[in-house]
This record gives C-alpha cells, sequence and structure tokens, in this order.
C-alpha cells in the first residue's frame, strides 16, 4: 500500500530557532500533499495545502511566513518552522494524495512531534 | 461548508462488547466517507471507506454504511478488542472541497479486558 514516511519522528529545538520537517511518499507519486497540526486530545487542523511546483495554499489564520512549505518534487514536501517559540510545539502530520488513482483517500505519515524549549 | 460530527468521548467498553461511534455529516456534494484510527503517538491510518451512498465500507471486523438519506457514517464492530483502543476520526472530502479533508472531532475508545 501507499505509504508516507516524516523525518525526523521527533526533534526539541531552542526558541527562536528554525526546524525543517520533511514528508515523503515512498511509492507514488503525490502531487498534492497536506499539513496539519495536531494538539493534545483534539482533531487535526489542515494548515495547508502543498501541490507540486507551486506555491502552497494556507487555511485562514496561519502564518504563512512562519510555516514555509515547499513541494519541489512529486514526492517530497517540506515545512519550516521559522523562529520557532514554545507555542508551535504540537504534533505535525502531513498527507499525501495520489491523484492517479481518482481517490480521495489521503495516506497519512506517521508525524513529527516539535518540542519547542 | 462542508462539517462532520461525531459522537464525544471517551467511550469505554469490556473487551468483546459492542462498539459504535455515531457520525453525522453536512456537505453540500457528493463526499466520500472515511473512518481513520490514530493509535497514541502515531499518524492516522486508513480503517475504512465508502465513496457513493449505501457503499458498505469493512475492515477488521469495523463496519460503515454511507447512508445519504440520514447524512451518516456510523461505525460498528461486533466484538471489540483491548487492541481496539484507540482515537477514531470521521472524514469526509469531495470535489467542491478539491479533495481537502473535513475531519470529525476524534472519539477515543478504551477496551478494558
Amino acid at each position: 500500500g501507499a505509504v508516507v514516511s516524516q523525518h525526523p519522528s521527533w526533534v526539541i529545538c531552542k526558541s527562536g530557532t528554525s526546524v525543517k520537517i520533511e514528508c515523503r511518499s515512498l511509492d507514488f507519486q503525490a502531487t498534492t500533499m497536506f499539513w496539519y497540526r495536531q494538539f493534545p486530545k483534539q482533531s487535526l487542523m489542515l494548515m495547508a495545502t502543498s501541490n507540486e511546483g507551486s506555491k502552497a495554499t494556507y487555511e485562514q489564520g496561519v502564518e504563512k511566513d512562519k510555516f514555509l512549505i515547499n513541494h519541489a518534487s512529486l514526492t517530497l514536501s517540506t515545512l519550516t518552522v521559522t523562529s520557532a517559540h514554545p507555542e508551535d510545539s504540537s504534533f505535525y502530520i502531513c498527507s499525501a494524495r495520489d491523484w492517479g488513482t481518482g481517490s480521495y483517500e489521503q495516506y497519512f505519515g506517521p508525524g513529527t512531534r516539535l518540542t519547542v524549549t | 461548508g462542508n462539517s462532520v460530527t461525531q459522537m464525544e468521548g471517551p467511550v469505554t467498553l469490556s473487551e468483546e462488547a459492542f462498539l459504535t461511534i455515531n457520525c453525522t455529516y453536512t456537505a453540500t456534494g457528493y463526499p466520500s466517507l472515511f473512518w481513520y484510527v490514530q493509535y497514541p503517538g502515531e499518524g492516522l491510518q486508513l480503517l475504512l471507506k465508502a465513496t457513493k451512498a449505501d457503499d458498505k465500507g469493512s475492515n477488521k471486523g469495523f463496519e460503515a454504511t454511507y447512508r445519504k438519506e440520514t447524512t451518516s457514517f456510523h461505525l460498528e464492530k461486533g466484538s471489540v478488542q483491548v487492541s481496539d483502543s484507540a482515537v477514531y476520526f470521521c472524514a469526509l472530502s469531495d470535489a467542491d472541497s478539491w479533495g481537502k479533508f473535513q475531519f470529525g472531532a476524534g472519539t477515543q475508545v478504551v477496551v478494558t479486558p
């Protein structure tokens, strides 16, 4: 089946630094990837939709200058949290859609736990 | 806009009990419906899906039927195991939303021996 990986699985960084999270589709081409944020015991909040070769579309209220998304290839999207602060600590999950199947199903990565100290 | 409402948890059950998690939706188009499961510290795994009215999705003993007349997609399992303890999310997606998912709030299920 379709597999999506994320790296790193967890990261601890100091306030003010930037952190990059990678999302890869391992066995299919993902023209569209999605980035979500999940707070403890809550549902997933969509942050942005990333289409290969074009600028990401951010949801209302998400700071595009703070959460930089790049989808440079059909198998890789990256989320960079710039000038991270403790309130950015969260569980970040990416997903990918294989448009070739015609299905709306999304394949989710295992998530990245970000802790900003 | 689209929305998904699912029953609040936590739902606590004994092993071998019957599980039902209610999910209702609002959509302007003809959505595809999904149930995802999330184990602690992990991402989401697709449990089952249905793409049109009256479709029944099933997997690992779980079932859900796409009921357009009641705009529902309730998840059921006849006999739960301790390993079914997780958070379950109902979700929908359609062409009007360009494939974006609308998730329910999630329902935590705790199965005790």
